[in-house]
This record gives C-alpha cells, structure tokens and sequence, in this order.
C-alpha cells in the first residue's frame, strides 16, 4: 500500500474488555513497531518485530499487552483487561531494514486512538 | 539511561522568522536521529534522518545538525510559514536496536 494503515482508528472500551489494534505495514517493510502516546508527551516505544519474529518487547507495560506478526506483514496489538491507564494513540510504524540512507526511517500510520471508561 | 529532551516545549513566532529548534540526548553512542512533525490527531511525519556519521542533512527549508560529542541536534527552519505550525518531535535510536526514542516534541505556533 501506499503506507502504513492501522485500524480501527478510534476505539472505546469498557474497563476489563479485550481489544485488538490491528496495523498493516508498508509493502516489503521488515521492521514494524508499536508505540504508545499519551496526551501531550512523545511516543514510547512497545515492542518490535523483524518478519515474524519479535525482536525486542522491553517495553510492553504489563503481561496484559500482547503483539504478534505470525506472516511478517500485518500485526496486531492485543490488550486484554483494559484499564483507564491504557487509554492513549497506539502507533504503528514500519521500515526497510538494511538500506543506507532513508533505509532506517520509519513511517508511521494515524494511530489508534483508545479509550478506556 | 537513554533518554532525549526537547526545549522549547513550546514556540509561537512570527510568520517569516528563522527558528531553531533543540534536541539534547545522553549517551552518544547514537545510530541514528530522526527529526518528525506531527499534526493534531494525526500520525508522524519523517522530516529528515541523520546517520550517525553525518553531521547535518537538508530538505527544502529544513536543516538538521547533529553533534554527537556534545548530545546535541538542531532543527533549523528557514522563513517560517504558517503551515509549519505543529509538534516536532526528536528521536534517537542507539546502537543494538531499531526503537527510536523520543522526546516530548516542541509545539510551533507560527502566526501570520
């Protein structure tokens, strides 16, 4: 596609209610990664993943976060359990490993906006 | 810890005023620095990356520093429009991994 698309773009959720983010990376993108936004601050990373394989989740908050790549393009961010705290733009991102240059930048979907009641 | 700071978080200017825009990290073992935009409800934009071998790198009126000895980056925007209102946002990604941090972002308000 002509980037990186994530849906749904908005979501609100009931405490305790499970939920998926889904985020179709660029086409032939490697590398795919997950941020978190809160209202007024920068992104923090989550976790990410080269192919199918998850390469670093360090920053997953709690065992209630869940990602998976199981064909290495479209993911999907799973939270079980939500709490009001979890409340915040989740951002996909994708890149193009292993070409100089604009090789290593990541693009960025629109995000997901949750929110937990 | 790796961590990135941005000053100012805010910046109201007039319409055709050069500006700067500054970005600090620690550690200096950096791979790269990304600068990005973001507008309202909306996702991020790729302004300009630099590698950690170069020392700026230009796009249109656009020019980012990097000064790695010193853990500094500069966003330099040349005769600001009022379209160049929203949040940029510096983010590093250190040797060992791809996840970039960031930093809070600078709000530019850019009056006509």
């Amino acid at each position: 596609g002509a980037g990186v698309s994530q849906s749904p773009r908005y979501k609100v959720a009931k405490r305790g209610q499970d939920v998926a983010l889904r985020c179709d990376p660029i086409s032939g993108h490697v590398s795919l990664f997950w941020y978190q936004q809160a209202l007024g601050q920068g992104p923090e990373f989550l976790t990410y993943f080269q192919n199918e394989a998850q390469l670093d989740k360090s920053g997953l908050p709690s065992d209630r976060f869940f990602a998976e790549r199981p064909e290495g393009s479209v993911s999907t961010l799973k939270i079980q359990r939500t709490q009001q705290e979890d409340s915040a733009v989740y951002l996909c991102a994708s890149s193009q490993v292993g070409r100089r240059e604009r090789g290593d930048t990541q693009y960025f979907g629109p995000g997901t906006r949750l929110t937990v009641l | 810890k790796q961590e990135v700071t941005q000053i100012p978080a805010a910046l109201s200017v007039p319409e055709g005023e050069n500006l700067v825009l500054n970005c600090s990290f620690t550690d200096s073992a950096i791979y790269n620095l990304q600068w990005f935009r973001q507008d309202p409800g909306k996702g991020l934009t790729s302004l300009l990356l630099i590698q950690s071998s170069q020392r700026e790198q230009t796009s249109g009126r656009l020019n980012a520093s990097l000064d790695k000895s010193s853990g500094r980056s500069t966003l330099y925007i040349a005769a600001s429009q009022p379209g160049d209102s929203a949040t940029y946002l510096c983010a590093v990604s250190w040797g060992g991994s791809e996840k970039l941090v960031f930093g809070k972002g600078t709000k530019l308000t850019v009056n006509p």
